[in-house]
């Protein structure tokens, strides 16, 4: 059955920083894998998705990579901004799970103006 | 622009109610997904149905029921709602394959009193 950890639960940077965050999963037999941003008291937005014959996807100051291998995933934000402040949430897909995604606790993001 | 509607965002009922969360998508997905979120357990997955008519159970279907007469709609039955249902329920759709991104509504609150 799929694991998916996220580390740390709660980050803190100034406003202008580039950060990464990190998700590991235990099944490398990974179908895809998603990152989600979510604000308070409101539903997933889907940012990046990322087969797994693919090793990365970009969408706009954001960069998701894949490493299949070592289990892992990294959302990569570059120059950070207030408005990037919300809950980042990571989910794998395993094959043969019928579309059901199994989501990691995410990681509480506060960028400091 | 792509949207999953949820019918309610905050709800209160009473222990032993019949509740009925409803959820309706605008892409003419295939997969549609119900979720619940609670604090230090994440997201887990309730039900979902790929199909009109056909449902599989997630990881936590006790306690509820869901109904698919058509493809743009979702509901989501608490037979008897309990105490222990209070939270935050999430519906998504996607197209299958696993390929397309998951589409989530706003949410539901959900108080049982």
């Amino acid at each position: 059955k799929q694991e998916v950890t996220q580390i740390p639960a709660a980050l803190s940077v100034p406003e202008g920083e580039n950060l990464v965050l990190n998700c590991s999963f235990t099944d490398s037999a990974i179908y895809n894998l998603q990152w989600f941003r979510q604000d308070p008291g409101k539903g997933l937005t889907s940012l990046l998705l990322i087969q797994s014959s693919q090793r990365e996807q970009t969408s706009g100051r954001l960069n998701a990579s894949l490493d299949k291998s070592s289990g892992r995933s990294t959302l990569y934000i570059a120059a950070s901004q207030p408005g990037d402040s919300a809950t980042y949430l990571c989910a794998g897909e395993s094959g043969g799970s019928n579309y059901k995604l199994t989501f990691g606790k995410g990681t509480l993001l506060t960028v400091n103006p | 622009d792509v949207k999953v509607t949820q019918s309610s965002r905050y709800l209160v009922k009473r222990t032993g109610e019949k509740v009925f969360l409803e959820c309706v998508q605008d892409m003419d997905h295939e997969n549609m997904f119900w979720y619940r979120q609670d604090p230090g357990l994440g997201l887990r997955l309730i039900y979902f149905s790929y199909d009109v008519k056909m449902k599989e159970k997630g990881d936590i279907p006790e306690g509820y029921s869901v109904s698919r007469e058509k493809k743009e709609r979702f509901s989501l039955i608490l037979e008897s709602a309990s105490t222990n249902q209070t939270s935050m329920y999430l519906c998504a759709s996607s197209f299958p394959g696993g390929r397309e991104k998951l589409f989530f509504g706003s949410g539901t609150q959900l108080s049982v009193l």
